[in-house]
């Protein structure tokens, strides 16, 4: 089975200030990774996945994200911040032999002016 | 257009009460899927249909029942409701059921049992 961790729970940050997220997995095989963001009262957005390939990753909103194998690790990463990122940030993972999304307990983003 | 909705998006009711969650989804997806998230905002999966098959089914009470009329349809029944069946509940579709494929999730219904 796969989990995933998010080693942050709360991350407040300046406007225009860089953010990371942390997020590690365990999976006994190769797997899919993928960000998501939840804004204040509204469903789940993708923001970007890893399927293969290139191991840096772009999404929208200016989002990118890394996939390190050996630190089993896809950490999120924007360079300047808005006010507009406030939101809950949610790292998942599914097998590539499954579909079953396994979601980390989520990063809470507060950017503050 | 909304790709994913869900009615209704709030729903208060009483402990004991049979109250039904009614998710579309019009992006021609063939596979669905009802996750649960709780107080503290952990999501987790539900149940899926592909093609109106059950492909998940996680170890839920069996007072929730899904049933996918078809593809664009997913809807969630659940019986004699318990306090701790609040939470909001999302609705979310995909092309197919491979792992690849990104969900597109709807807005939430955030189920209230008093």
């Amino acid at each position: 089975a796969q989990s995933v961790t998010q080693l942050d729970s709360q991350v407040p940050v300046f406007e225009e200030a860089p953010v990371e997220l942390r997020c590690n997995y365990s999976s006994s095989v190769s797997v899919y990774l993928f960000w998501y963001v939840q804004y204040p009262n509204q469903g789940l957005q993708l923001l970007l996945k890893y399927l293969s390939g290139s191991t840096l990753v772009k999404g929208i909103n200016g989002f990118e994200a890394e996939f390190n194998k050996s630190q089993t690790s896809f950490h999120l990463r924007k360079p300047s911040v808005h006010i507009s990122d406030t939101a809950e940030y949610f790292c998942a993972v599914t097998p590539s032999n499954d579909y079953k999304l396994s979601f980390g307990a989520g990063t809470t983003v507060t950017v503050r002016a | 257009d909304t790709a994913v909705s869900q009615t209704p998006k709030y729903l208060v009711t009483q402990m004991g009460n049979d109250k039904s969650i009614k998710c579309e989804q019009n992006l021609g997806h063939d596979t669905m899927y009802w996750y649960k998230q709780d107080s503290k905002k952990f999501l987790k999966i539900m149940f899926s249909y592909n093609n109106k098959e059950l492909i998940i089914n996680e170890t839920v009470p069996n007072r929730f029942s899904p049933k996918s009329p078809d593809k664009a349809h997913l809807n969630l029944h659940i019986n004699s409701l318990e306090l701790g069946d609040s939470a909001v509940y999302f609705c979310a579709s995909s092309q197919g059921p491979t792992g690849s494929n990104e969900q597109y999730f709807g807005p939430g219904t955030r189920l209230t049992v008093t």
